[in-house]
């Protein structure tokens, strides 16, 4: 059980264009789910806390007009990179938890490549 | 603010050595630890999650303690195995705000 997914698991795109990463908890209902970046080398930084029905909180230097996110129904969020740039290559992961401060189950992960 | 410290970054061992892996984290007000996996370009397998009124878990060859009055946690590989390199890392909530605050990690060479 507690199993969360993430679609697509890589993409490369273009400089300029937007792109959108889901996050699906598969057999829970997720109150909460978290957005992490991951760039190379490094560890897994906060990006926003998301839930349902809410609008998200990100994290100090996190720009909401690059990073939308939607936290619709209790089982998928989406993370939209807008106008991507090369510098926003990096692995995207994502968690979702029942509640905010329950055990958080984390995706796979999506790498995206901005040439 | 939750900081987490991991050390050593880097480990090499000869196959077959038991190894510890150190966490430290500067608010002890926790209500949970979790140790993760991840091998390179992948995603975090989760290993162990140990709850504050727990001092230790253990699964197979994993044990992971924690000492909030110290605010250390360790991980200790028992009988290691070239199959267990990867980079661990820590991770301890921020207050009750259930943001998980990860350490930098701790790259695992095993040796055969």
């Amino acid at each position: 059980g507690a199993v969360v997914s993430q679609h697509p698991s890589w993409v490369i795109c273009k400089s300029g264009t937007s792109v959108k990463i889901e996050c699906r908890s598969l057999d829970f209902q997720a109150t909460t789910m978290f957005w992490y970046r991951q760039f190379p080398k490094q560890s897994l930084m906060l990006m926003a806390t998301s839930n349902e029905g809410s609008k998200a909180t990100y994290e100090q230097g996190v720009e909401k007009d690059k990073f939308l996110i939607n936290h619709a129904s209790l089982t998928l969020s989406t993370l939209t990179v807008t106008s991507a740039h090369p510098e926003d290559s990096s692995f995207y992961i994502c968690s979702a938890s029942i509640g905010t401060v329950d055990t958080q189950y984390f995706g796979p992960g999506t790498r995206l490549t901005v040439l | 603010k939750q900081e987490v410290t991991q050390i050593p970054a880097a480990l090499s061992v000869p196959e077959g050595e038991n190894l510890v892996l150190n966490c430290s984290f500067t608010d002890s007000a926790i209500y949970n630890l979790q140790w993760f996996r991840q091998d390179p370009g992948k995603g975090l397998t989760s290993l162990l999650l140990i709850q504050s009124s727990q001092r230790e878990q253990t699964s197979g060859r994993l044990n992971a303690s924690l000492d909030k009055s110290s605010g250390r946690s360790t991980l200790y590989i028992a009988a290691s195995q070239p199959g267990d390199s990867a980079t661990y890392l820590c991770a301890a909530p921020n207050g009750n705000t259930g943001k998980l605050i990860f350490g930098q990690g701790t790259t695992l060479q095993v040796k055969p």
